[in-house]
Formats: C-alpha cells, structure tokens, sequence
C-alpha cells in the first residue's frame, strides 16, 4: 500500500518564473492538503482540497494556486516566484474534508529552491 | 509570529537520559498533535490528544494537554539515538492547521 507520493523531488527556478508540484494521496484517501515549510520553521498551511474543490485556505497570496483531480490527486502550482518561496512544500492526505478528527499522513515533499 | 511556541528550539542529550518539550499557545484548539520529522521526510503522527487534562503514553513518551487546552508537554524518558528527530506540534480547528516551529531533538550515543 503506497504512502503519499510527490514529484518532483526536488526543483531549482528562477525569480518570476511558475512552477507545478504534484501529490499522489494514500490509497483510500480523498482529501489533500498542502503545507510550505521554510528552512527551520514548522509547516504553515497553504490549502486543501477535497472532492476537487478548494475548500480551506491559509494566509497564501493568490500566487498560490491548486487543483485535484478526480482521483484524488492533486497539483500545487506557484505563479511568479520569489526568492521567499523557497522552501520544501508538503503534500498530506486524509479521509474527509477539514481538520478535526482526520489522521493526516505527509508525503516526503519537494524541495524548491528560487535563485 | 507562531501561533504556537516550542521550546527548547535546540535540545541535545546523552542516551539514557530523560527530556521535555513544551508547546505553548494563547489560543485554545479543539485538538492538538505531536509529530516527529526525520530529515529527507515528511513529519509522521505520533499523538493526536483532545481533551483538557488529557495525557497519553506511547512506549517511553508521555503527551499531556494543558487543562485549557492551550499547552501541551511532551517527556520522553531514557532517550534513545533513534529518538532524534524534529519534534513538531500541531494545533486543529476544523479549517485550519497550525503548527509550531519544532524542537530539533539530537540524542548522542
């Protein structure tokens, strides 16, 4: 039974330039959820997703954009970056939209770096 | 600013020894976890408690949950090399997850 899965592992843009991860949940899971954690921080929520729709957001600029697929994957996509992007992003899966009571299982994540 | 403050930020041990951890808020959550990450992974779920008071034990870690529910303790006892790691918590409302910036745990053999 496969855990979460992300590609790429790791990436290296360019300031400006847009950029796409991806997210294979837990088998049996349906809800996604991304976290961007910078360099000695604690994860910070960006959004999650559950039956292909947006459904709760963190402080993120619209920069920060997302989409699942109908099954269940989900896309993570950065418009424009800066150099304060860089940071290794998380995928989580769970069953069931929202936080409370929903075991969230973490992918190993991508590291992206903004040069 | 963390919502959620964890201390000590850097905490470095001799096997054998025991520790805490603490995660402070100003805030009350409806549900707080704890959570270990490796380098290279993702953090995993070692406790999810809930109730005020609350304390659970995993093998030689005890979790406690503040009877306002707005602080949590983490003790380990007789730590061990396979015990390093970055030790997360994480505070849960319904729409929303926040979590602290971690104690990075190293236990020397």
């Amino acid at each position: 039974d496969a855990g979460v899965t992300q590609s790429p592992t790791h990436l290296i843009k360019t300031r400006g330039q847009q950029v796409t991860l991806r997210c294979s949940p837990k088998s049996g899971h349906d809800t996604v959820s991304w976290y961007q954690q910078a360099l000695g921080q604690g994860p910070q929520f960006i959004f999650q997703y559950y039956e292909e729709e947006e459904r709760q957001r963190g402080n993120f600029p619209d920069r920060f954009s997302g989409h699942q697929f109908p099954n269940y994957s989900s896309e993570l996509n950065v418009n424009a970056l800066l150099l304060g992007d860089s940071a290794l992003y998380l995928c989580a899966s769970s069953l069931g939209s929202g936080f409370l009571g929903n075991e969230q299982f973490f992918g190993p994540g991508t590291r992206l770096t903004v040069l | 600013t963390q919502l959620l403050e964890q201390s000590p930020q850097f905490l470095s041990i001799q096997e054998g020894e025991n520790l805490t951890v603490y995660c402070n808020s100003s805030s009350v959550f409806s549900s707080l976890q704890w959570y270990r990450q490796e380098p290279g992974e993702g953090p995993v779920l070692l406790v999810t408690v809930v109730t005020g008071g609350e304390v659970k034990k995993l093998k030689r870690l005890t979790f406690q949950f503040g009877d306002a529910r707005k602080d949590s303790s983490l003790h380990i006892t007789a730590a061990q090399p396979g015990d390093t790691g970055l030790y997360l918590c994480a505070g849960a409302y319904n729409n929303d997850m926040r979590f602290g910036a971690g104690t990075r745990l190293t236990v020397k053999p």
